[in-house]
C-alpha cells in the first residue's frame, strides 16, 4: 500500500517568513496530493491539491510543487501570517472511479507562527 | 455546496455498550465514504471505505465485527463501534466524494466526533 511521510514534524518561523514542508510518497500509481490544515478538534480543510499531471499550483501564499520521478512533493506558505498556526497534513491518493480516491495522510506537522 | 455532517459531535460511553455515529452528505450524493480514525497528536488513519449498497471494505488491522460500517443510502453512512471499550477513544471523521461529475478526487469532511469511553 501507500506510505505518506512528511517532514518536519514541527516548525517554527517567525511572522512574514516562508515555511515549507515536505512529504515523499511510495506509490507511484498515486495521483492525487492534497494538503488539508487542521485545528485542534476541527475537521480537516483542504488548502490546495496538485494532481500529477503538474508540476505546480499556486494560490496566493500558497504554493504545491510536485516531482513525479522522485516522488515527493511539498507545500510552501509565504509571508505566514499568525493565523496559518496548526497541524497541516500532505496526503496521497489514486483518485477517480468508485473504487478509489482513499487517502494515506503523512504524519503531519505543526506549524507556529510567532508574531 | 459539498457539506458534510456527522451525528453526535462527542459522545460519551460506558465500557461495553454501543455507538453509532452518522455521516451524512447535506446537498450531493457520494457512493463512496471513508471513515477515519484520530488519535490525540496524531494523524488521521483510514478506518474503511464505505461503498452504498454492498460491504465496506476494511483497512489492515481494523476489526470489521467491532467497527459495523452501514453505507444505507447515497447520502448516508453509519459506523457503530461495538462493545467499546476505552481504547477505542479517539476523534472520528468521515469523508464523502462526489458522485457524479463534480472533482472524482476531492474528499469532503465531516466535522468529526470525539467519542470517549469511560
Amino acid at each position: 500500500g501507500e506510505n505518506v511521510e512528511q517532514h518536519p514534524s514541527t516548525l517554527s518561523v517567525q511572522e512574514g517568513d516562508s515555511a515549507v514542508i515536505k512529504c515523499t510518497y511510495s506509490d507511484s500509481a498515486s495521483n492525487y496530493f492534497p494538503w488539508y490544515k487542521q485545528e485542534l478538534g476541527k475537521r480537516p480543510q483542504l488548502i490546495i491539491d496538485i494532481r500529477s499531471n503538474v508540476g505546480e499550483k499556486k494560490d496566493q501564499r500558497i504554493a504545491v510543487t510536485l516531482n513525479k520521478t522522485a516522488k515527493h512533493f511539498s507545500l510552501h506558505i509565504t509571508e505566514t501570517q499568525p493565523e496559518d498556526s496548526a497541524v497541516y497534513f500532505c496526503a496521497a491518493s489514486r483518485g477517480g472511479g468508485t473504487s478509489y480516491g482513499k487517502l494515506t495522510f503523512g504524519q503531519g506537522t505543526i506549524l507556529t507562527v510567532h508574531p | 455546496g459539498a457539506v458534510v455532517s456527522q451525528h453526535p459531535s462527542w459522545v460519551i460511553c460506558k465500557s461495553g455498550t454501543s455507538v453509532k455515529i452518522e455521516c451524512r452528505s447535506l446537498d450531493f450524493q457520494a457512493t463512496t465514504m471513508f471513515w477515519y480514525r484520530q488519535f490525540p497528536k496524531q494523524s488521521l488513519m483510514l478506518m474503511a471505505t464505505s461503498n452504498e449498497g454492498s460491504k465496506a471494505t476494511y483497512e489492515q488491522g481494523v476489526e470489521k465485527d467491532k467497527f459495523l460500517i452501514n453505507h444505507a443510502s447515497l447520502t448516508l453512512s453509519t459506523l457503530t463501534v461495538t462493545s467499546a471499550h476505552p481504547e477505542d477513544s479517539s476523534f472520528y471523521i468521515c469523508s464523502a466524494k462526489l458522485l457524479e461529475t463534480g472533482d472524482f478526487y476531492e474528499q469532503y469532511f465531516g466535522p468529526g466526533t470525539r467519542l470517549t469511553v469511560t
